[in-house]
């Protein structure tokens, strides 16, 4: 079962501005790991945050993770035309420990020029 | 690195027949390989995980015996859909985890480019 809840299922913004994307989840996680997809392509992992971190960066990309809420989300500062795709999140459960993700619903992320 | 190759990209088949897709870690030893399926705009379904030597495990709902998972050395895993029918249409996606990692579950996975099925 899809554990990851992510809001909003669709966001559209203008070239320029700021894209903030949520995710809840269920269960103790080991990590918690955005991915991006562009339409009919596969997953392209962007950053991953441990359990013990609570903000990580990568060029534009800013995660912050509250274990304490169950959520995460995801920022995406100065958006591109390019920066159009489907983002997902998913988790790597303890109980799991590592054999598998669970995929958030997605958020549908159009950055108009 | 770290790339994985998916193929065919695209397949149409007719009702009854069976699909091979391959999964392949280019540059690196993939332990553990798993396979989604994905409806249009709707989120990635793990369908089975592959180890390596072993038998796959399939999630509840997957029946083994339509989609028959082989993951004979560390850089390869099939997924073969027998017999299929129109329902069986979707988008496949497999991703890999590399080997020898320190801490395995720490790491990202690796995605194939995905393969689209249409059976007529």
């Amino acid at each position: 079962s899809q554990q990851g809840e992510e809001d909003p299922q669709a966001l559209s913004i203008q070239e320029g501005e700021n894209a903030t994307m949520n995710c809840s989840y269920k269960t103790s996680i080991n990590n918690l790991q955005w991915y991006r997809q562009n339409s009919g392509r596969g997953l392209v992992h962007l950053i991953l945050i441990r359990s013990n971190e609570r903000e990580k960066h990568s060029g534009r990309l800013r995660v912050t993770l509250d274990t304490s809420k169950k959520s995460s989300s995801l920022l995406i500062t100065a958006s591109r035309a390019a920066d159009t795709a489907s983002y997902f999140c998913a988790t790597d459960e303890e109980e799991t420990s590592g054999s598998r993700l669970t995929f958030g619903e997605g958020t549908q992320l159009t950055v108009n020029p | 690195g770290a790339v994985v190759s998916q193929h065919p990209s695209r397949v149409i088949c007719k009702s009854g027949t069976s699909v091979k897709i391959e999964c392949r870690s280019l540059d690196f030893q993939a332990t553990t390989m798993f396979w989604y399926r994905q409806f249009p705009k709707q989120s990635l379904m793990l369908m089975a995980t592959s180890n390596e030597g072993s038998k796959a495990t399939y999630e509840q709902g997957v029946e083994k015996d339509k989609f028959l998972i082989n993951h004979a050395s560390l850089t390869l895993s099939t997924l073969t859909v027998t017999s299929a029918h129109p329902e069986d249409s979707s988008f496949y996606i497999c991703s890999a985890k590399r080997r020898g990692l320190w801490s395995s579950y720490n790491s990202p996975l690796h995605f194939g480019n995905g393969t689209r099925l249409t059976v007529t």
